[in-house]
């Protein structure tokens, strides 16, 4: 177990609602990454936050946006969605600062399906 | 073209056998370098990192080849708890959060026979 959570682990929502996911990184983390694993792909990068301010995006529209809290906890909003936005979300978590290794532990996702 | 290139298999190999995977990337900014293991409908986990000078691990070895821009890695003695979808993984830059920003392959398929 890598300490960093996410739920649901399963979720499943009609096109055009919105859904919110969330993520608790391991503890002494101030880094957690959002990555988007369609079926036979590999994860690709949404956005990092790093000490509440997102730090980095990938190749997303404007509907999927994020958030991070002070204790570094972290949440996905997909507004609008579409179909091709079923997929397993992972999140990750590491130390950001000088001095870390860098390390990523992933959870272990949630599974979204929009029908 | 895609940032990082991987044949998707499935390699079927049983135990005790050697099998090497390959990757390639397009980035020449590539700073840092992986292998991450998928068991079905579980979360990536970092397998090991991969330094230009190569590196061992057990039975797991990883070489890059800048130049070429070229990855990869061998398993020698297969086991069957080895079955998994092998991910390649780098990063345009080394250090602080620049690790939470990966780049995938699309993953290897590995599955190991009796």
């Amino acid at each position: 177990e890598t300490g960093v959570t996410q739920s649901p682990t399963h979720l499943i929502k009609t096109r055009g609602q919105q859904v919110t996911l969330r993520c608790s990184s391991q503890s002494g983390h101030n880094t957690v990454s959002w990555y988007q694993q369609a079926l036979g792909q590999g994860p690709q990068f949404i956005f990092q936050y790093y000490r509440e301010e997102e730090n980095g995006r990938g190749n997303f529209p404007p509907r999927f946006s994020g958030l991070q809290f002070p204790n570094y906890s972290s949440e996905l909003n997909v507004n609008a969605l579409e179909l091709d936005d079923s997929a397993l979300y992972l999140c990750a978590s590491s130390y950001g600062g000088t001095g870390g290794d860098g390390k990523l532990f992933f959870g272990s996702g949630t599974q979204l399906s929009v029908l | 073209r895609k940032e990082v290139e991987q044949d998707p298999g499935p390699f079927n190999v049983p135990e005790g056998a050697t099998v090497a995977f390959n990757c390639t990337y397009s980035n020449s900014a590539s700073q840092s370098f992986f292998w991450y293991r998928q068991d079905c409908r579980k979360e990536p986990k970092l397998l090991m990192s991969v330094y230009s000078s190569g590196n061992e691990d057990g039975r797991f070895t990883a070489q890059l080849n800048r130049a070429s821009q070229y990855i990869s890695l061998l398993i020698r003695d297969s086991k069957l708890s080895d079955s998994a979808t092998y991910l390649c993984v780098v990063s345009a830059n080394a250090g602080g959060t620049s690790y939470g920003k990966l780049t995938f392959g699309q993953g290897t398929i590995l599955t190991v026979h009796p």
